[in-house]
């Protein structure tokens, strides 16, 4: 079965600081992973995605992220914070040919100045 | 107007009340979603359309029942709603090919609803 675990569901860096948020999936398949963002009141926008090509993943507003099958692990980072970034994050997991999407419970990042 | 737009932002209706949520997706897309959106809750995928068809029932109760009359409208229709059903309600779509599994879902802003 498909699942979706992020590690922090609150992360707090300062301005200028790297950004680590850490998900780890299960999946049977050989699996699409997503990361999405949400700010306030927003829907949710999508910062990258993997697909079975490259294992490192560059998205939207200088975020990436690395698919390591070894450690079912794509964490998303950013090498420095800016305050904008402050949002709810999720990372999602594809199941197949199916259209569904899991999502993980959400990381919220705050970026103090 | 451009993306994924969602009718009413915010809903306030009791429990006796019927109303409906609207989606309109301006991408061209062929599948939209319903997804609930709870406090300390994953999102839930609730239900799929494929070019208008329903292919997903996620186990949702009957007091929603969604309609996609086109390709670009997507309603999911309320009524006789419990309290724990005050959520975030998010309207996704995508271009679905061959499958349904590798396109990226666009999400709208959601319609925050309030059941009292």
């Amino acid at each position: 079965a498909q699942s979706v675990t992020q590690l922090d569901s609150h992360v707090s860096v300062s301005e200028g600081t790297p950004v680590l948020l850490r998900c780890n999936y299960s999946s049977s398949y050989s699996p699409s992973l997503f990361w999405y963002v949400q700010h306030p009141n927003k829907g949710l926008q999508l910062l990258l995605k993997y697909t079975s090509a490259a294992t490192l993943v560059k998205g939207i507003n200088g975020f990436e992220a690395e698919f390591k099958k070894s450690e079912t692990s794509f964490h998303l980072t950013k090498p420095s914070a800016h305050m904008s970034d402050a949002a709810e994050y999720f990372c999602v997991v594809s199941i197949g040919n199916t259209g569904k999407l899991i999502f993980g419970q959400g990381t919220t990042l705050q970026v103090k100045p | 107007e451009t993306g994924v737009t969602q009718t009413p932002r915010h809903l306030v209706m009791g429990m006796t009340n019927k109303k409906s949520l609207k989606c309109e997706q301006h991408l061209g897309h062929n599948a939209m979603y319903w997804y609930k959106q709870s406090a300390k809750k994953p999102l839930e995928l609730m239900f799929v359309y494929s070019l208008e068809e329903r292919v997903e029932n996620n186990s949702v109760p009957s007091r929603f029942s969604p309609e996609c009359p086109n390709s670009s409208h997507l309603f999911l229709h309320l009524h006789t709603l419990q309290p724990e059903d005050s959520a975030l309600y998010l309207c996704a779509s995508s271009q679905a090919a061959g499958g349904l599994g590798l396109e990226t879902q666009y999400f709208g802003p959601g319609t925050r609803l309030l059941v009292l």
